[in-house]
């Protein structure tokens, strides 16, 4: 199946700062999408971006899906921020979607 | 609107119990996904439905575990007996076609003594 790599595994950060964090597929992928699990738990979808760019307010993401892989760009962080964030993608036209380890990032105040 | 709605939120139950987790999706959301979460293996896709009939469920690990969708609002899924090993986070998400973001309902936390 294919393999989904994140990185860096862990992210510490001072509030104000800005990251980046890297998602790379051993395969092509469709339907690729950014999540972040909060500290209670809870998944919300951050991005759906099977190519390009987009942003959500002080959050964007790219995608460049010739080359596998998705970068998912935070600016000016917030402790909200803090959590894990995983990206995931099916195989092109599939449904079977594989998460990555993710990225747990800490902001600190 | 609402989202997806799982219950029940937590669930402790003793080994050979039978449990049964359910979900509700987003209306008029064709797909809907099972997840399980543990440490060890991090978000593992169990299985998932369009318009209400299984597609794959590769994922599911052994017999003990089934789910059903009988109509577009409800699915269930079900353990039985239930093992130590089961114990995980159980997530629900449901979306609106094959290729569209995935809303994930809050999981319900599954601890088998």
């Amino acid at each position: 199946g294919i393999q989904v790599e994140q990185s860096p595994p862990d992210l510490i950060l001072q509030e104000g700062a800005n990251s980046t964090l890297r998602c790379n597929f051993s395969d092509s992928v469709n339907n690729l999408q950014w999540f972040h699990q909060n500290p209670w738990g809870q998944l919300i979808n951050l991005f759906y971006i099977p190519s390009g760019t987009k942003q959500n307010g002080r959050l964007s993401a790219t995608t460049v899906a010739t080359e596998r892989y998705s970068l998912l760009y935070i600016s000016s962080s917030q402790t909200t921020d803090s959590g894990v964030y995983f990206c995931a993608g099916p195989r092109y036209n599939n449904n079977d979607m594989r998460f990555g380890a993710g990225t747990r990032l800490t902001v600190k105040p | 609107d609402a989202g997806v709605i799982q219950s029940p939120r937590h669930e402790v139950t003793e080994m050979g119990q039978e449990v049964t987790l359910r979900c509700k999706p987003i209306s008029g959301h064709d797909y809907l996904f099972w997840y399980r979460q543990t440490m060890m293996r991090g978000l593992e896709l169990l299985i998932y439905f369009n318009n209400n009939v299984p597609i794959d469920d590769s994922g599911m690990p052994e017999d003990r575990f089934s789910a059903k969708m009988p109509n577009a609002s409800f699915s269930t899924l079900k353990i039985q007996p239930s093992e130590p090993r089961d114990s995980a986070v159980y997530f629900c998400a449901s979306g609106e076609r094959q290729a569209s973001p995935q809303h994930f309902g809050d999981g319900t936390r599954l601890s088998i003594l």
